[in-house]
C-alpha cells in the first residue's frame, strides 16, 4: 500500500514552546489527511481534516489556536503544537487519502511536554 | 453520534488458539466498517473491510462479517501466531468519510 511517513517519531519539549510535527504521502497525492489523537489505552480521536490548500475543519473541542494545521501542499500537512503545555503530551496520528480512496496511516508522534 | 465499542484488551493467547475480538457500533445510516492492526513501532494499516450488510471481509487468515441486525464486526481468526500480537482497531465510516476508531484491543500470542 501506500506510505504514509510523519516525522519526528519522538518529541519532548519545554513548556510554553511550539512544536511541529510533519506528514508526508510519499507516492500518492493526498487531497485530504486527517489528524488523531491518542491518550494511552483509549481510542484515536479526530482533531482535525484538512483539505489541500483550504483550511481544516476541527472537531468539536479542539482548539484552533492551539493546533494549527497547514496543508499546503498534495504531499505534506503539518501539525503545530503552540505554547505546548504537559496537558498536551499525547500520542499524534496523521493519515492521508487520495479522493474516495483507503486512507494511509503515519507512524505516529509521541509528544512530551516537560 | 457514531461510536465503536470493543473488547479490552489485552488478550494473551498461545499460539494456533482461536481469536475473535468483539466489535459493535453506533451509527446512522449505513457505514462503512473496518479492522485496522497496529504492530509495535508500526502505523495503522488496514486489515479488512466491509461496506454494506452481511459483507465478509477477510485478509491474512483474518475474517469479520458485517451484521446489521446486531450491529456488530467481530474480528476472528482460526489459528494465530505470534507474529499476529499487535494492537487491533474496529472502526466505522459514515457520512463525510471520517473514521470513528474503537478504544483498540492488544492481543498478545505467546509461542
Amino acid at each position: 500500500g501506500a506510505v504514509v511517513s510523519q516525522h519526528p517519531s519522538r518529541v519532548i519539549c519545554k513548556s510554553g514552546t511550539s512544536v511541529k510535527i510533519e506528514c508526508r504521502s510519499l507516492d500518492f497525492q493526498a487531497t485530504t489527511m486527517f489528524w488523531y489523537r491518542q491518550f494511552p489505552k483509549q481510542s484515536l480521536m479526530l482533531m482535525a481534516t484538512s483539505n489541500e490548500g483550504s483550511k481544516a475543519t476541527y472537531e468539536q473541542g479542539v482548539e484552533k489556536d492551539k493546533f494549527l494545521i497547514n496543508h499546503a501542499s498534495l504531499t505534506l500537512s503539518t501539525l503545530t503544537v503552540t505554547s505546548a503545555h504537559p496537558e498536551d503530551s499525547s500520542f499524534y496520528i496523521c493519515s492521508a487519502r487520495q479522493g474516495g480512496t483507503e486512507a494511509f496511516f503515519g507512524q505516529g508522534t509521541r509528544l512530551t511536554v516537560v | 453520534g457514531d461510536s465503536v465499542t470493543q473488547m479490552e484488551g489485552p488478550v494473551t493467547l498461545s499460539e494456533e488458539a482461536f481469536l475473535t475480538i468483539n466489535c459493535t457500533y453506533t451509527a446512522t445510516g449505513y457505514p462503512s466498517l473496518f479492522w485496522y492492526v497496529q504492530y509495535p513501532g508500526e502505523g495503522l494499516q488496514l486489515l479488512l473491510k466491509a461496506t454494506k450488510a452481511d459483507d465478509k471481509g477477510s485478509n491474512k487468515g483474518f475474517e469479520a462479517t458485517y451484521r446489521k441486525e446486531t450491529t456488530s464486526f467481530h474480528l476472528e481468526k482460526g489459528s494465530v501466531q505470534v507474529s499476529d500480537s499487535a494492537v487491533y482497531f474496529c472502526a466505522l465510516s459514515a457520512a463525510g468519510n471520517k473514521l470513528t476508531f474503537g478504544g483498540g484491543t492488544r492481543v498478545l500470542v505467546k509461542p
